[in-house]
């Protein structure tokens, strides 16, 4: 167990639907990073956020957004989905002070009917 | 741009014995790190190893070690006395350090057989 957690576990929904996929980082840690692993792309780096701001910004579509609140705790919203977003999506955390080490929670399991 | 490559899609060794997985990568950059991650079949992903590119010293972990060949931009993981809980999807991973941009290779399936 990472310490980061992921909400929800599987997320079965239509096309041109909305989502909204949660993560709270390990405790400590300021740093969300959101990737999408699917089978014809591999794991893809989407977006960062430290402290509430974005960092850096990856191969993230303009469909898709993120968000980090207060708490730290941050969202990843995909709209108008399409039958190419089902992939599995992670989140990761990572320490103020680390060496570049990232913490992966489980993923949520995305599939678009 | 930097790219991750893994040369091997799949592998697979004997329980006990020892396996190297291949792992190369494209950048400008002098200073970066390198990661190692195994992801089970649980999908779950899971670091075994890091390495910083200004450190000479191979970076170990127990039964992982790995070859850190900067010059030839080689980045190999060794498994010694390999454990049918081994079996997992590996990648490679390359990030500069200072950008949060973590880059993975395509992956290796490791099965260890009984």
């Amino acid at each position: 167990d990472s310490g980061v957690t992921q909400t929800p576990k599987h997320l079965i929904t239509a096309t041109g639907q909305r989502v909204t996929l949660r993560c709270s980082p390990r405790s400590g840690d300021l740093s969300v990073y959101w990737y999408q692993q699917s089978l014809d792309q591999g794991l893809q780096f989407l977006i960062q956020y430290y402290n509430g701001e974005e960092r850096a910004k990856g191969n993230i579509l303009e469909r898709f957004s993120a968000q980090q609140f207060p708490d730290l705790h941050s969202e990843l919203n995909l709209s108008s989905l399409e039958l190419g977003d089902s992939a599995l999506y992670f989140c990761a955390s990572s320490p103020p002070r680390g060496n570049g080490e990232q913490y992966f929670g489980p993923g949520t399991r995305l599939t678009v009917t | 741009a930097q790219t991750v490559t893994q040369s091997q899609p799949e592998m697979s060794v004997q329980e006990a014995e020892t396996v190297t997985l291949s792992c190369t990568y494209d950048t400008s950059e002098s200073n970066y790190y390198l990661f190692w991650y195994k992801q089970p079949p649980s999908r779950q992903m899971i670091l075994v190893i890091r390495q910083e590119a200004y450190k000479q010293q191979n970076a170990t972990e127990n039964r992982f070690s790995v070859n850190f060949q900067k010059a030839a931009k080689s980045f190999s993981l060794k498994i010694s006395d390999s454990q049918l809980g081994d079996t997992a999807m590996y990648f490679c991973a390359f990030m500069k350090s200072n950008n949060n941009d973590m880059r993975f290779g395509a992956g290796t399936r490791l099965t260890v057989k009984p």
